[in-house]
Parts: C-alpha cells; structure tokens; sequence
C-alpha cells in the first residue's frame, strides 16, 4: 500500500512569495497518476494538479507540479492572497486505497 | 456547470445507520465514475467508496468494508452511500466526488460536503 508523505508541514510565506510543497511517496507510481487539490476551510477541495504535472480546467500558470516515481512538488508561484490554504497530494490510480498525503498548510507569515 | 449536492447527514449513535444521497447536475452522469472522501475534524482528506460509471466497479476504504455500500442510479443522477454500524471514528465531512474523466483521472468536482456525526 503506499503511503505518501508531505513536506513541510507548515509553510509561513508572504504574499509575492514562491511556495514549495513537496510529497514523497513509498513506492513507485503507475502511469504518474499524482494530484493536488487545495482545501480552503468550509469549502470544497479543489483540483489543480493530476498526471503530476497537468494544470486542471481554470487553474492559473502560477501552480505548477513536476515530478516522477516517488518524488514530487506543488510550486506556487508569485503567492496571492487567495493561495493561502491547505494543499494535500493524492494517489488516485486505477483501484483503491487511493491514499492521500497528510496535507501542508500554506500560511500568512 | 457541473454541481454535486450532498444530504442525509446527521447525528447518529455508534452502531447506528445512515444514507448518504449525491444529486448530480451538469454532466453526462452515466460517464463518469463516482467517489466518497470523508474529512474528519483535525485530520486529512480520505478515500472512502468509489463506483464505476455503470456501477460494474465497486470500491472501499479497508476501514469501511462491510459496513458501508455505495450505488448509483444513473437515471435519476445520484449515488448514494449507506452507512451501517457506525463508529465515533466514522464522523466526518463526507463528500461526493466526480471523476475527471471516466475512471481514474482524478477527483475533479467536489460537492460541499454533508456532516455525519456519530455520538451517544
């Protein structure tokens, strides 16, 4: 089963600044299937990131994801006000458990 | 636009049951996969139950099998998760999910979320 986990846990940045999250998974993945979502409080997540590096529908230039095999990053670049948030990773491949990471919070400094 | 509204939350005691209903609305619901995460309070998001788009592929959280089970009905747009005996451990957020494409592409459209809480 893979177990994927985020670095930092807590990011403290200013707005204008880039961002850097990163998720380790355990093994290796098939076919690159990593996501991002962004989890605001009292709202629902939101995709931005699948196939690693593939912005979702609406997502603006300044999120970016790279990576492969068990290494990979969220960057957020030119950090705006709406950015700060929650940030999890997710395996979400063919058949379950379709493990998500534990989440980095993106905080005001 | 697609929109995903969730209800049949509530406040249930251990060992009771409940069902969960998604109404789907904006997309061709039949040609996609569905989902349930959870979000339990100071913890991280969590896979619970997936349905392939016809229903022919059906998948569980290991915490959760044999006592919870997910359908859909593709004529009336909605999927829906019964609950059977409930823990304290089972309290969450739950959300239903759309898949971005078909099957495995991604958690794509979230609704806001229905609250179960399971307490005496």
């Amino acid at each position: 089963e893979i177990v994927l986990t985020q670095s930092p846990g807590t990011l403290s940045l200013s707005p204008g600044d880039t961002a850097t999250l990163s998720c380790r998974a355990s093994q290796t993945f098939t076919r690159g299937s990593l996501a991002w979502y962004q989890h605001k409080a009292g709202q629902a997540p939101r995709l931005l990131i699948y196939g690693a590096i593939s912005r979702a529908t609406g997502v603006p230039d300044r999120f970016s994801g790279s990576g492969s095999g068990t290494d990979f990053t969220l960057t957020i670049s030119r950090l705006e006000p709406e950015d700060f948030a929650v940030y999890y990773c997710h395996q979400y491949g063919d058949s379950p458990p379709y493990p998500f990471g534990q989440g980095t919070k993106v905080e005001i400094k | 636009e697609v929109q995903l509204e969730e209800s049949g939350g509530d406040l249930v005691q251990p060992g009771g049951s409940l069902r969960l209903s998604c109404s789907a609305v904006g997309f061709r619901f039949s040609d996609y996969g569905m989902y349930w995460v959870r979000h339990a309070p100071g913890k991280g998001l969590e896979f619970v139950a997936a349905i392939s788009s016809n229903g022919g592929s059906i998948y569980y959280a290991d915490f959760v099998r044999g006592r919870f089970t997910i359908s859909r009905d593709n004529s009336k747009k909605t999927v829906n998760l019964e609950m059977s005996r409930l823990r304290t451990d089972d309290t969450a957020l739950y959300y239903c999910v759309k898949d971005r494409i078909r099957w495995s592409g991604g958690f794509e459209s979230w609704g806001q979320g229905t609250p179960v809480t399971v307490s005496s």
